[in-house]
């Protein structure tokens, strides 16, 4: 079936620096979208994005759809202490129902 | 207020004593999922539904059964609990008026199970 691979898996950072992670698929992806998990809760939708090669920013978040349609990125820039949480990709599997998620990305903030 | 409920939210039983994890959606949503959530793994879906008596296999379907009788509800039953099903739990639903590729997922807080 189809994977979503993230990386990294967990990464610690300072307050006010700049964040990048990554999602890659085995597989075509016609709608990626990146969701954020706050400790003790269910995922929150971030951005959603639809074509090929599009960038979306949400305040200081930004995320791109790969022009393979294979990858997209979350950027966080200047990072405060609330960003932390796990961050995942996700979208619907190709010709059926399924939603898939990836393997998320762990990100804590130092302050 | 628009939400996804589960019950319990925390849960310790034995192999083998059959339970039930329920979901309900007020929003009038056609899709509704299970979700698994390990460590390094990320979340896999376990069971859809798409509507009312319409579900089917997601990536990890072994070991649990869901029934969609209403709209609004899809428990998860796990007949006969092992320790490798110790796991976080999440119920989501979704419209599907504008396509599963436009819409996004609601998610409930999420049930921690723990089977000794």
């Amino acid at each position: 079936g189809q994977q979503l691979n993230q990386s990294p898996q967990s990464m610690f950072i300072q307050e006010g620096e700049d964040v990048s992670m990554n999602c890659t698929s085995s597989s075509i992806f016609n709608t990626w979208l990146w969701y954020k998990q706050d400790p003790g809760e269910g995922p929150v939708l971030l951005i959603a994005l639809y074509k090929a090669g599009e960038l979306t920013s949400n305040g200081r978040l930004t995320a791109q759809f790969g022009i393979t349609r294979k990858d997209s990125f979350l950027n966080i820039s200047a990072s405060i202490p609330s960003d932390v949480g796990i961050y995942f990709c996700a979208g619907p599997g190709s010709g059926t129902y399924k939603y898939i998620f990836g393997t998320g990305t762990r990100l804590k903030v130092l302050a | 207020e628009a939400q996804v409920t589960q019950n319990p939210r925390y849960l310790i039983t034995v192999t083998g004593k059959k339970l039930t994890v329920t979901c309900s959606q007020n929003m009038n949503h056609e899709y509704m999922s299970w979700y698994r959530q390990d460590p390094g793994l990320g979340l896999r879906q376990i069971y859809y539904s798409m509507n009312v008596e319409v579900t089917d296999k997601g990536d990890v379907p072994e070991g649990y059964k869901v029934s969609r009788k209403e709209k609004r509800n899809f428990p998860l039953i796990l007949e006969s609990p092992s320790p490798n099903q110790t796991s976080l739990y999440f119920c989501a639903s979704s419209p599907l008026a504008g396509g599963l590729s436009n819409e996004k997922l609601f998610f409930g807080s999420g049930t921690q199970l723990s089977v000794l």
